[in-house]
């Protein structure tokens, strides 16, 4: 079964402590890794997508990076503006239509 | 430029009721998405729609769910009877295309079932 798995499910940091999030795949026909971010009461907004293993994308303070068996979000010197619940997706050569999503992590960055 | 637009972005209603979610995608995207979120289970794919046809409805949990998308600008999702185990957040997403590619979402519409 095709499904990511994303790990804490919760982190709390303080203001500039950088840290990452942990998503985990099934790697069998993976045709795409995504990243959202998701704030209260809104829909996940989409950060990046990575294709193939060695892959890295960034965003402000945001870094996401591919291997061959998992994606890592790397938070730099991070704010409390970055407080959120962070999302992890992937899309599969058996459907690529459809993305399937992980329990997401929630970041809590304190001043 | 305007993003997914849904509608309601609550609802609450007596066990029972229909209930009619609306969602219009991001102008030039064709296909569109719905999903449900909840504590327990996440952010389920419901059913999506490829140039207005359903292409997977693999998701929708009975039968009492239906959706349709009569044109390139307009879906909607029913819940008829609606349950309090309806009760959720659904989301709306647009993408151009269906291949390895971004999907957009609207802000949700929070659905409580008395």
């Amino acid at each position: 079964e095709d499904q990511v798995t994303q790990s804490p499910e919760a982190l709390r940091l303080q203001e500039g402590e950088s840290s990452s999030l942990n998503c985990s795949y099934t790697v069998s026909g993976l045709r795409g890794l995504f990243w959202y971010r998701q704030d209260p009461g809104k829909g996940p907004e989409f950060l990046f997508t990575l294709y193939s293993a060695g892959e890295e994308k960034e965003k402000e303070r945001l870094k996401a990076t591919l291997t061959k068996k998992e994606s890592f979000l790397h938070i730099t010197a991070p704010k409390p503006e970055d407080s959120a619940t962070y999302l992890c997706a992937g899309a599969w050569s058996s459907n690529t239509g459809k993305l399937i999503f992980g329990q997401g992590t929630t970041l809590q960055v304190k001043p | 430029d305007a993003g997914v637009i849904q509608s309601p972005r609550h609802e609450v209603t007596e066990m029972g009721q229909e209930v009619t979610l609306r969602c219009k995608p991001i102008s030039g995207h064709n296909s569109l998405f719905w999903y449900r979120q909840t504590m327990m289970r996440g952010l389920e794919l419901l059913i999506y729609f490829n140039n207005n046809v359903p292409i997977d409805d693999s998701g929708m949990p009975e039968d009492r769910f239906s959706a349709k998308m009569p044109n390139a600008s307009f879906s909607t999702l029913k819940i008829q009877p609606s349950e309090p185990r309806d009760s959720a957040v659904y989301f709306c997403a647009s993408s151009f295309g269906t291949g390895v590619l971004a999907q957009h979402f609207g802000d949700g519409t929070r659905l409580s079932i008395l």
